[in-house]
């Protein structure tokens, strides 16, 4: 049974500093891997989606690496910034149907 | 381009009633999710439909619960009779037809309290 954890929980850092999130997953038999952000009361929002295939994944600020033989995933964002405030959720694709298995979040808090 | 969305934001009903939960996916979207968070917990898949055939419902907690898609456009979750631990957030998603590469698209989400 597919098991996602995130570390840490919850993580508040000064503005201008590098986020770091970590996913873990039990079964490396993943189709993609993708990460969402998800402000208070309001929806998920994609961030990126990393293939199996792939090793990692770059948009603006945020760089996404996969090591899906160990199960890992990490979340970098550079230079963080208050708007950066949110709960961060991994979550992998465990069949081709695109089933989702999510983990439980990292909230992070940016202070000014 | 209009992305998922669910109507309404926000029901409160008492025990025993019930309610309905409507999504709209992204048009084209051939792939439509429903997944749920109750309080403390990860969010969970409950099923998938591929137009309007239903493909995976193992996460569906009960019969209480009856999601429809007719037409293969918008779909509907239906509580009946509603419970305290229905209680949560109901997420909706959408995909396009690529088999295990797509990308999901979530909606807001609609918040069920059940009191």
């Amino acid at each position: 049974k597919q098991e996602v954890t995130q570390i840490p929980a919850a993580l508040s850092v000064p503005e201008g500093e590098n986020l770091v999130l970590n996913c873990s997953f039990t079964d490396s038999a993943i189709y993609n891997l993708q990460w969402f952000r998800q402000d208070p009361g309001k929806g998920l929002t994609s961030l990126l989606l990393i293939q199996s295939s792939q090793r990692e994944q770059t948009s603006g600020r945020l760089n996404a690496s996969l090591d899906k033989s160990s199960g890992r995933s990490t979340l970098y964002i550079a230079a963080s910034q208050p708007g950066d405030s949110a709960t961060y959720l991994c979550a992998v694709m465990t069949d081709s149907w695109g089933k989702l298995q999510f983990g439980a979040g990292t909230q992070v808090v940016v202070t000014p | 381009e209009a992305g998922v969305t669910q109507f309404p934001s926000h029901s409160v009903i008492e025990k025993g009633q019930t309610v309905t939960l409507r999504c709209d996916p992204i048009s084209g979207h051939d792939n439509l999710y429903w997944y749920r968070r109750v309080m403390g917990k990860e969010i969970k898949f409950l099923l998938h439909f591929v137009k309007e055939s239903k493909q995976d419902e193992s996460g569906m907690p009960n019969n209480r619960f009856l999601a429809e898609r007719t037409g293969g456009t918008y779909s509907t979750l239906k509580v009946q009779p509603a419970e305290l631990e229905d209680s949560g957030v109901y997420f909706c998603a959408s995909s396009s037809p690529n088999r295990g590469i797509g990308e999901l698209f979530f909606g807001e989400g609609s918040r069920l309290t059940v009191l």
